[in-house]
């Protein structure tokens, strides 16, 4: 299995710039997460969706965070405009709800870097 | 709201020897999961082991197991003949049965040396 797949891996922007992260979860699996790592927060929740449906989306920060779960194997997290306090590394994780015993697998993660 | 603290931030132990990582948490509920994950320098996030509360058999995983004293709520990670390639920081993290979102300890870094 290939594993989680998130891209880009690194992304440089300029304030106010859109930017748009990508996540394709483990074929097979039903439940894909954003996570966002910083060195002041450490790792949260941001949204999570479960068979492409967001249940709770309560860790976005502002309004000027979105995401999209189109279709099993594609989620997108965008942050319109970005700004500097939003550099961080943004995780992407996948698993399978089969009744509570789901056991989450990140990706490499997205480094973003808004100047 | 439930917390995992890591005590920890930094820890070291030589090859071959055992090492020991603590985590506590808090929580009101009786049946949960606890999880300890590995960032190594790649910062890709690796599932290590994990630890269904209402089994009372402590989890293992080759080198890896876990101490969890649930009276305690107390989750510790030991890590037997350590290798170079266990350098990383190490997360624990709780889960509730009923809801999916995982919540992190601060992290333990672990320096191994030749």
């Amino acid at each position: 299995d290939a594993g989680v797949i998130q891209s880009p891996r690194h992304e440089v922007t300029e304030m106010g710039q859109e930017v748009t992260l990508r996540c394709k979860p483990i074929s097979g699996h039903n439940s894909l997460f954003w996570y966002r790592q910083t060195m002041m927060r450490g790792l949260e929740l941001l949204i999570y969706f479960n068979n492409n449906v967001p249940i709770d989306d309560s860790g976005m920060p502002e309004d000027r965070f979105s995401a999209k779960m189109p279709n099993a194997s594609f989620s997108t997290l965008k942050i319109q405009p970005s700004e500097p306090r939003d550099s961080a590394v943004y995780f992407c994780a996948s698993s399978f709800r089969l009744e509570n015993t789901d056991t989450q697998y990140f990706g490499p993660g997205t480094r973003l870097t808004v100047l | 709201a439930q917390t995992v603290t890591q005590s920890q931030p930094e820890m070291s132990v030589q090859e071959a020897e055992t090492v020991t990582l603590s985590c506590t948490y808090d929580t009101s509920e009786s049946d949960y999961y606890l999880f300890w994950y590995k960032q190594p320098p790649s910062r890709q996030m690796i599932l290590v082991i994990r630890q269904e509360a209402y089994k009372q058999q402590n989890a293992t995983e080759n080198r890896f197991s876990v101490n969890f004293q649930k009276a305690a709520k107390s989750f510790s990670l030991k890590i037997s003949d350590s290798q170079l390639g266990d350098a990383a920081m190490y997360f624990c993290a709780y889960r509730s049965v009923g809801f999916q979102k995982l919540v992190f300890g601060t992290g333990t870094r672990l320096l191994v040396s030749p």
